[in-house]
């Protein structure tokens, strides 16, 4: 069974600086997608960012990149230049043939 | 307004109730799926579907139902609630043919007293 590890449940930013998220997965797959969702107080969950795993480029979206590591299975997110509406739970996900798998989650505060 | 809807966003019932969380998409996806988020859990898999009535477990199905008539709406039963139901319940769908990105609605807050 896939897992998911995210090691970090709180970490804290101030405004315009750059902050690396962790997340850590398990799985005999070789095809697969990893995603970073954000989830502020809303609730609502929000894709950030997605890689494939045949890919050996990181993906990059705006502020949000990532460094996948697929020999060492990690995934992690780093948010540069990071803004108060950043400020959310991010919940890193592995997925294979149809499921996703959640980590437990990091909650992000970015101050001013 | 097309999407993904749930309802009720919030419920609140007694235990040993029966309680029914709706989920409806206008894409006409093919697959959709009901997690629980949990604090120190992240999102956990209840059940999902393929298509209209299919469906199969998920990594924590016990004590709900699933049923999918229709492509569109995929309603989530507590048949007897527990107090440890109480949760916050996501309802996703996502097409056979994307690069497997699912879309999810706003959530269902429900409490069991």
């Amino acid at each position: 069974a896939q897992t998911v590890t995210q090691s970090q449940p709180e970490m804290s930013v101030q405004e315009a600086e750059t902050v690396t998220l962790s997340c850590t997965y398990d799985t005999s797959e070789s095809n697969y997608y990893l995603f970073w969702y954000k989830q502020p107080p809303s609730r609502q969950m929000i894709l950030v960012i997605r890689q494939e795993a045949y890919k050996q480029q990181n993906a990059t979206e705006n502020r949000f990149s990532v460094n996948f590591q697929k020999a060492a299975k990690s995934f992690s997110l780093k948010i540069s230049d990071s803004q108060l509406g950043d400020t959310a739970m991010y919940f890193c996900a592995f997925r294979g043939f149809q499921k996703l798998v959640f980590g437990t989650g990091t909650r992000l505060l970015v101050s001013p | 307004d097309a999407g993904i809807t749930q309802s009720p966003r919030y419920k609140i019932t007694e235990t040993g109730r029966q309680v029914t969380l709706m989920c409806h998409q206008t894409w006409s996806h093919s697959y959709m799926f009901w997690y629980r988020q949990d604090l120190g859990h992240g999102l956990r898999l209840i059940y999902y579907s393929a298509a209209a009535d299919i469906t199969d477990k998920g990594e924590v199905p016990d004590g709900y139902v699933v049923s999918r008539s229709k492509t569109e709406n995929f309603p989530l039963t507590l048949e007897s609630a527990t107090r440890s139901q109480t949760s916050v319940y996501f309802c996703a769908s996502t097409s056979r043919d994307s690069a497997y990105e699912q879309y999810f609605g706003p959530g269902t807050r429900l409490t069991v007293t």
